[in-house]
């Protein structure tokens, strides 16, 4: 079993649409969530970080926590064209630990 | 202006040789990391430095070596030892608390002719 889970893709979403990604983990240990948006060709980017349970906004991104599930997930509301990258779901074991463990990711098409 | 550069961003290498990617910050981040990604696999962790002159093996660093003789600095030595070196190489430094973020640099594409 992989220690971070995503669903590789091509997940294709309509421009306008709901995105809805997700990531699951197999260290319960685990704290700290990210959620990396990566361009072909370009490097990781940080778009959202969340900690703990429950719902955390910033703009049209929502990240979702469950840890009770292991289960970690991103929204992107009203889908634009620019939204098409791979997404990147990492975790970290414990507040300050250095090590980040990523999945490896899905990409994510939105359909014009 | 703060971030992370990486240099050269495409290098080419016969092999045999010893290639060294150049990693530099100036946010003032204690840790930095260098992970490498291939098609396929994510990002798999080559070393990472969390003070200077101090370092730790990631999952993946045979054939690879660091230094951290300066904060802003995290050099990465390719060397001949490493079987299969073509790879898109990230740096990458960790924040302050109370998140911890850790964010990347633009990387380096290396290819072995």
């Amino acid at each position: 079993q992989k220690e971070v889970e995503q669903n590789s893709g091509p997940l294709s979403v309509p421009e306008g649409a709901i995105a809805s990604l997700n990531c699951t983990y197999s260290d319960r240990g685990s704290q700290s969530f990210f959620w990396y948006r990566q361009y072909s060709g370009k490097s990781p980017e940080l778009i959202m970080s969340i900690y703990s349970n429950g719902d955390k906004e910033d703009g049209r991104f929502t990240a979702q926590l469950n840890k009770a599930s292991q289960y970690v997930s991103l929204l992107i509301r009203d889908s634009q064209p620019s939204d098409s990258a791979t997404y990147l779901c990492a975790v970290r074991r414990d507040f300050g630990n250095e090590k980040l463990t990523f999945g490896t990711g899905t990409r994510l098409t939105i359909i014009p | 202006d703060g971030g992370i550069t990486q240099s050269p961003k495409y290098l080419f290498r016969k092999e045999g040789q010893n290639v060294t990617l150049s990693c530099e910050q100036n946010l003032n981040h204690d840790a930095m990391y260098w992970y490498r990604q291939d098609p396929g696999q994510g990002l798999r962790l080559i070393y990472y430095s969390q003070i200077v002159n101090d370092f730790q093996k990631g999952d993946i660093a045979e054939g690879y070596s660091v230094s951290r003789e300066k904060k802003e600095s995290f050099p990465l030595t390719v060397t001949s030892a490493q079987k299969n070196p073509t790879a898109f190489y990230l740096c990458a430094s960790r924040g302050r608390k109370p998140n911890n973020e850790q964010f990347f640099g633009p990387g380096t594409r290396l290819t072995v002719l």
